[in-house]
């Protein structure tokens, strides 16, 4: 079975810190994905990357960036976190071809004070 | 440009009732996949279902059923005899071909209540 974790379940962090979101995948998976997710808005990719130290931007880049220093491993930085980067954010993994599905991890509620 | 429409926000069904969950997409692509996802309570996203754009074949898989219909872009699921368990947030999503590597395009999903 594919098994897609992230370090955290719930996050409280204040205005300004800087934060480092964890995801790793353990089926080989070229892709890995971050989204968040909102209430109203659904699902919104954040950034992706098909390879280690390849990254592309999504949707909603800003205030954001990324890691991908091994295949297995790809972290989400909040650089100085707001209130509204207050959000769940959901990692997910696939093989490299668009047809593939895409495995999600449990998802990190985080809460910006 | 491509696009996921869940046009229905909130259904509520008693259990042992059939419900059919709507999804109808946009794409200028021929060959593009359609997934289905469950988020039960929980948070994690479920895996349910994935169709590409050449196979029109309805599938069935115990309680859940999917219609593909190409001539109307929609890709509808069908929960037979809902059960309590059922209860989660469901989503559509749509990918194209000749974008490895990109993400899904996600509509804003349905939150199914089934009551006992």
């Amino acid at each position: 079975d594919v098994k897609v974790t992230q370090s955290s379940r719930y996050l409280v962090k204040r205005t300004g810190e800087k934060v480092f979101l964890e995801c790793v995948q353990d089926m080989d998976h070229e892709n890995m994905f971050w989204y968040r997710q909102d209430p109203g808005l659904g699902l919104r990719l954040i950034y992706f990357s098909y390879d280690v130290k390849m990254k592309e931007k999504g949707d909603i880049p800003e205030g954001y960036s990324v890691s991908r220093e091994k295949k297995e491993r790809f972290s989400l930085i909040l650089e100085s976190a707001s209130t509204n980067q207050t959000s769940m954010y959901l990692c997910a993994s696939s093989l490299f071809s668009e047809e593939e599905t895409q495995y999600f991890g449990p998802g990190t509620r985080l809460l910006v004070l | 440009a491509q696009k996921v429409t869940q046009a229905q926000t909130e259904i509520s069904v008693v259990e042992k009732e059939d419900v059919t969950l709507d999804c109808v997409y946009e794409t200028r692509d021929t060959t593009y996949y359609l997934f289905w996802y469950k988020q039960p309570p929980s948070g994690e996203l479920v895996f349910l279902i994935r169709r590409n754009s050449f196979d029109e074949q309805n599938e069935i898989s115990g309680r859940y059923s999917w219609n593909f219909q190409k001539s109307t872009s929609s890709f509808n699921f069908t929960i037979t005899a809902s059960q309590v368990v059922d209860s989660a947030v469901y989503f559509c999503a749509l990918s194209e071909a000749g974008q490895a590597g990109t993400a899904l395009i996600f509509g804003k999903g349905t939150t199914l209540s089934v009551s006992s």
